[in-house]
């Protein structure tokens, strides 16, 4: 079946670092890719839609300056939480479908856990 | 604006018993999916729903849409503690460009 493969699991930094996120289709290709947040206890809200060859698309009040996407390939997005506070540390999953798959479920990644100190 | 709520957001019930989750969503979709996510896991998917009466069924759990009721039902059948766990559905706009709209969740317990 589709995997997605999200990279780090978790990571814990100081205020003020940038962190990345990785997030790979292991054996599809994904024109496109999907990032949410998700807070404790709360349901997974989109952030953004990441295309591969164009500028992502970010849900309102998503700062697309605080959280750059690139999707340089068919099989990797990758979010960056630059200059990340407190406020920002969250559940970050990732999400791909099948290309020309619309009628099949959002395979996701294992998210990345992400503190900021 | 697009709402898709749950109901339940919390449940607790006994093993062996039955219970129905439900999922109504404000705009026309004929896509519906269920996800089911363990503590600090990611999200599994469990049943996919592309047309009005569908019904699906794996194990323990059914799900059903109605597509004019802009409704999707979860039945529990004798419930055990393996299914608890974290349940979102999620509706799929065809308009707004192949993106899922989650659900508020229902949490699940499942008491021995």
């Amino acid at each position: 079946g589709a995997v997605v493969s999200q990279h780090p699991s978790w990571v814990i930094c100081k205020s003020g670092t940038s962190v990345k996120i990785e997030c790979r289709s292991l054996d599809f290709q994904a024109t496109t890719m999907f990032w949410y947040r998700q807070f404790p206890k709360q349901s997974l809200m989109l952030m953004a839609t990441s295309n591969e060859g164009s500028k992502a698309t970010y849900e309102q009040g998503v700062e697309k300056d605080k959280f750059l996407i690139n999707h340089a390939s068919l099989t990797l997005s990758t979010l960056t939480v630059t200059s990340a506070h407190p406020e920002d540390s969250s559940f970050y999953i990732c999400s791909a479908r099948v290309w020309g798959g619309s009628n099949q479920p959002q395979h996701f990644g294992d998210g990345t856990r992400l503190s900021i100190l | 604006e697009l709402k898709v709520e749950q109901n339940p957001l919390f449940l607790s019930m006994q093993e062996g018993k039955n219970y129905t989750i439900y999922c109504n969503y404000s705009t026309t979709s004929d896509r519906l999916y269920w996800y089911r996510q363990d503590p600090g896991k990611s999200l599994e998917s469990l049943f996919v729903l592309l047309s009005n009466g569908a019904v699906k069924q794996e194990g323990r759990l059914m799900a059903s849409l109605d597509t004019k009721a802009r409704l999707s039902t979860l039945h529990i059948t004798a419930a055990v503690h393996d299914l608890s766990a974290t349940y979102f559905c999620a509706v799929d706009i065809r308009y707004t460009g192949n993106q899922f709209y989650f659900g508020t969740g229902t949490s699940l317990t499942v008491i021995p």
